[in-house]
């Protein structure tokens, strides 16, 4: 099982929809988490940090159920400008931080 | 103002040979990391050091080899090429290396070892 587990999509979407991502971990004592955003042929950029209560940053909501080791982003409103891979990004201490990142989900958004 | 520089941003080179790529951050930062992602686009991370010391060293062929001169360099040096290799490999930096920090990225070192 990978350490950190998304639906590789690709997600094809209007815009204006709602598309939520979903993202699982096998490291029950990870305690850091991350979604990154890529756009092609360029280095991943934090989207947003999540944390235990949920968080929103303008169209842009993510939770962590650390019961079920499960993340998940949820983007309102899509722009044409969203269209990016998202990473899910878990982070677990092994001696040593390490920050496990997901294959992540393409997402397309269409006019 | 770039603030994780890396250079080349192409390298295309023949199997057997050595090279390396060199990372700069002007952030300031402690920790500092080269990642690997291949053409199934999993980033993965090879190394990761703190003040110049190594603090993570992931299963990486010892053909690769990192150094850190000061705490705002991160150079990797890559012998006896292989196509295996062929991969972008990205520098990234952090503040503390604490886990709970961004990471961020420079634009990326694409490899091509034919």
């Amino acid at each position: 099982r990978k350490e950190v587990e998304q639906d590789p999509g690709p997600f094809n979407v209007p815009e204006g929809a709602t598309v939520a991502f979903n993202c699982t971990y096998s490291n029950s004592a990870s305690q850091s988490f991350f979604w990154y955003r890529q756009d092609c042929r360029k280095e991943p950029k934090l989207l947003m940090s999540v944390y235990s209560s949920g968080n929103e940053d303008g169209r842009f909501t993510a939770q962590l159920n650390r019961a079920s080791q499960y993340i998940s982003l949820l983007i309102r409103d899509s722009k044409l400008s969203d269209s990016a891979t998202y990473l899910c990004v878990v982070v677990a201490n092994t001696g040593g931080f390490k920050t496990i990142f997901g294959a992540g989900t393409r997402l397309f958004v269409k006019a | 103002d770039t603030a994780v520089s890396q250079t080349p941003k192409y390298l295309v080179t023949q199997m057997g040979n050595d090279k390396s790529i060199k990372c700069e951050q002007n952030l300031g930062h402690d920790t500092m990391y080269w990642y690997k992602q291949d053409s199934k686009k999993f980033l993965k991370i090879m190394f990761s050091y703190n003040n110049k010391e190594l603090i993570i060293n992931e299963t990486v062929p010892n053909r690769f080899s990192p150094k850190s001169p000061d705490k705002a360099h991160l150079n990797l040096h890559i012998n006896s090429l292989e196509l295996g290799d062929s991969a972008v490999y990205f520098c990234a930096s952090s503040q503390q290396g604490s886990g709970s920090e961004k990471l961020f990225f420079g634009s990326g070192t694409q490899l091509s070892v034919l």
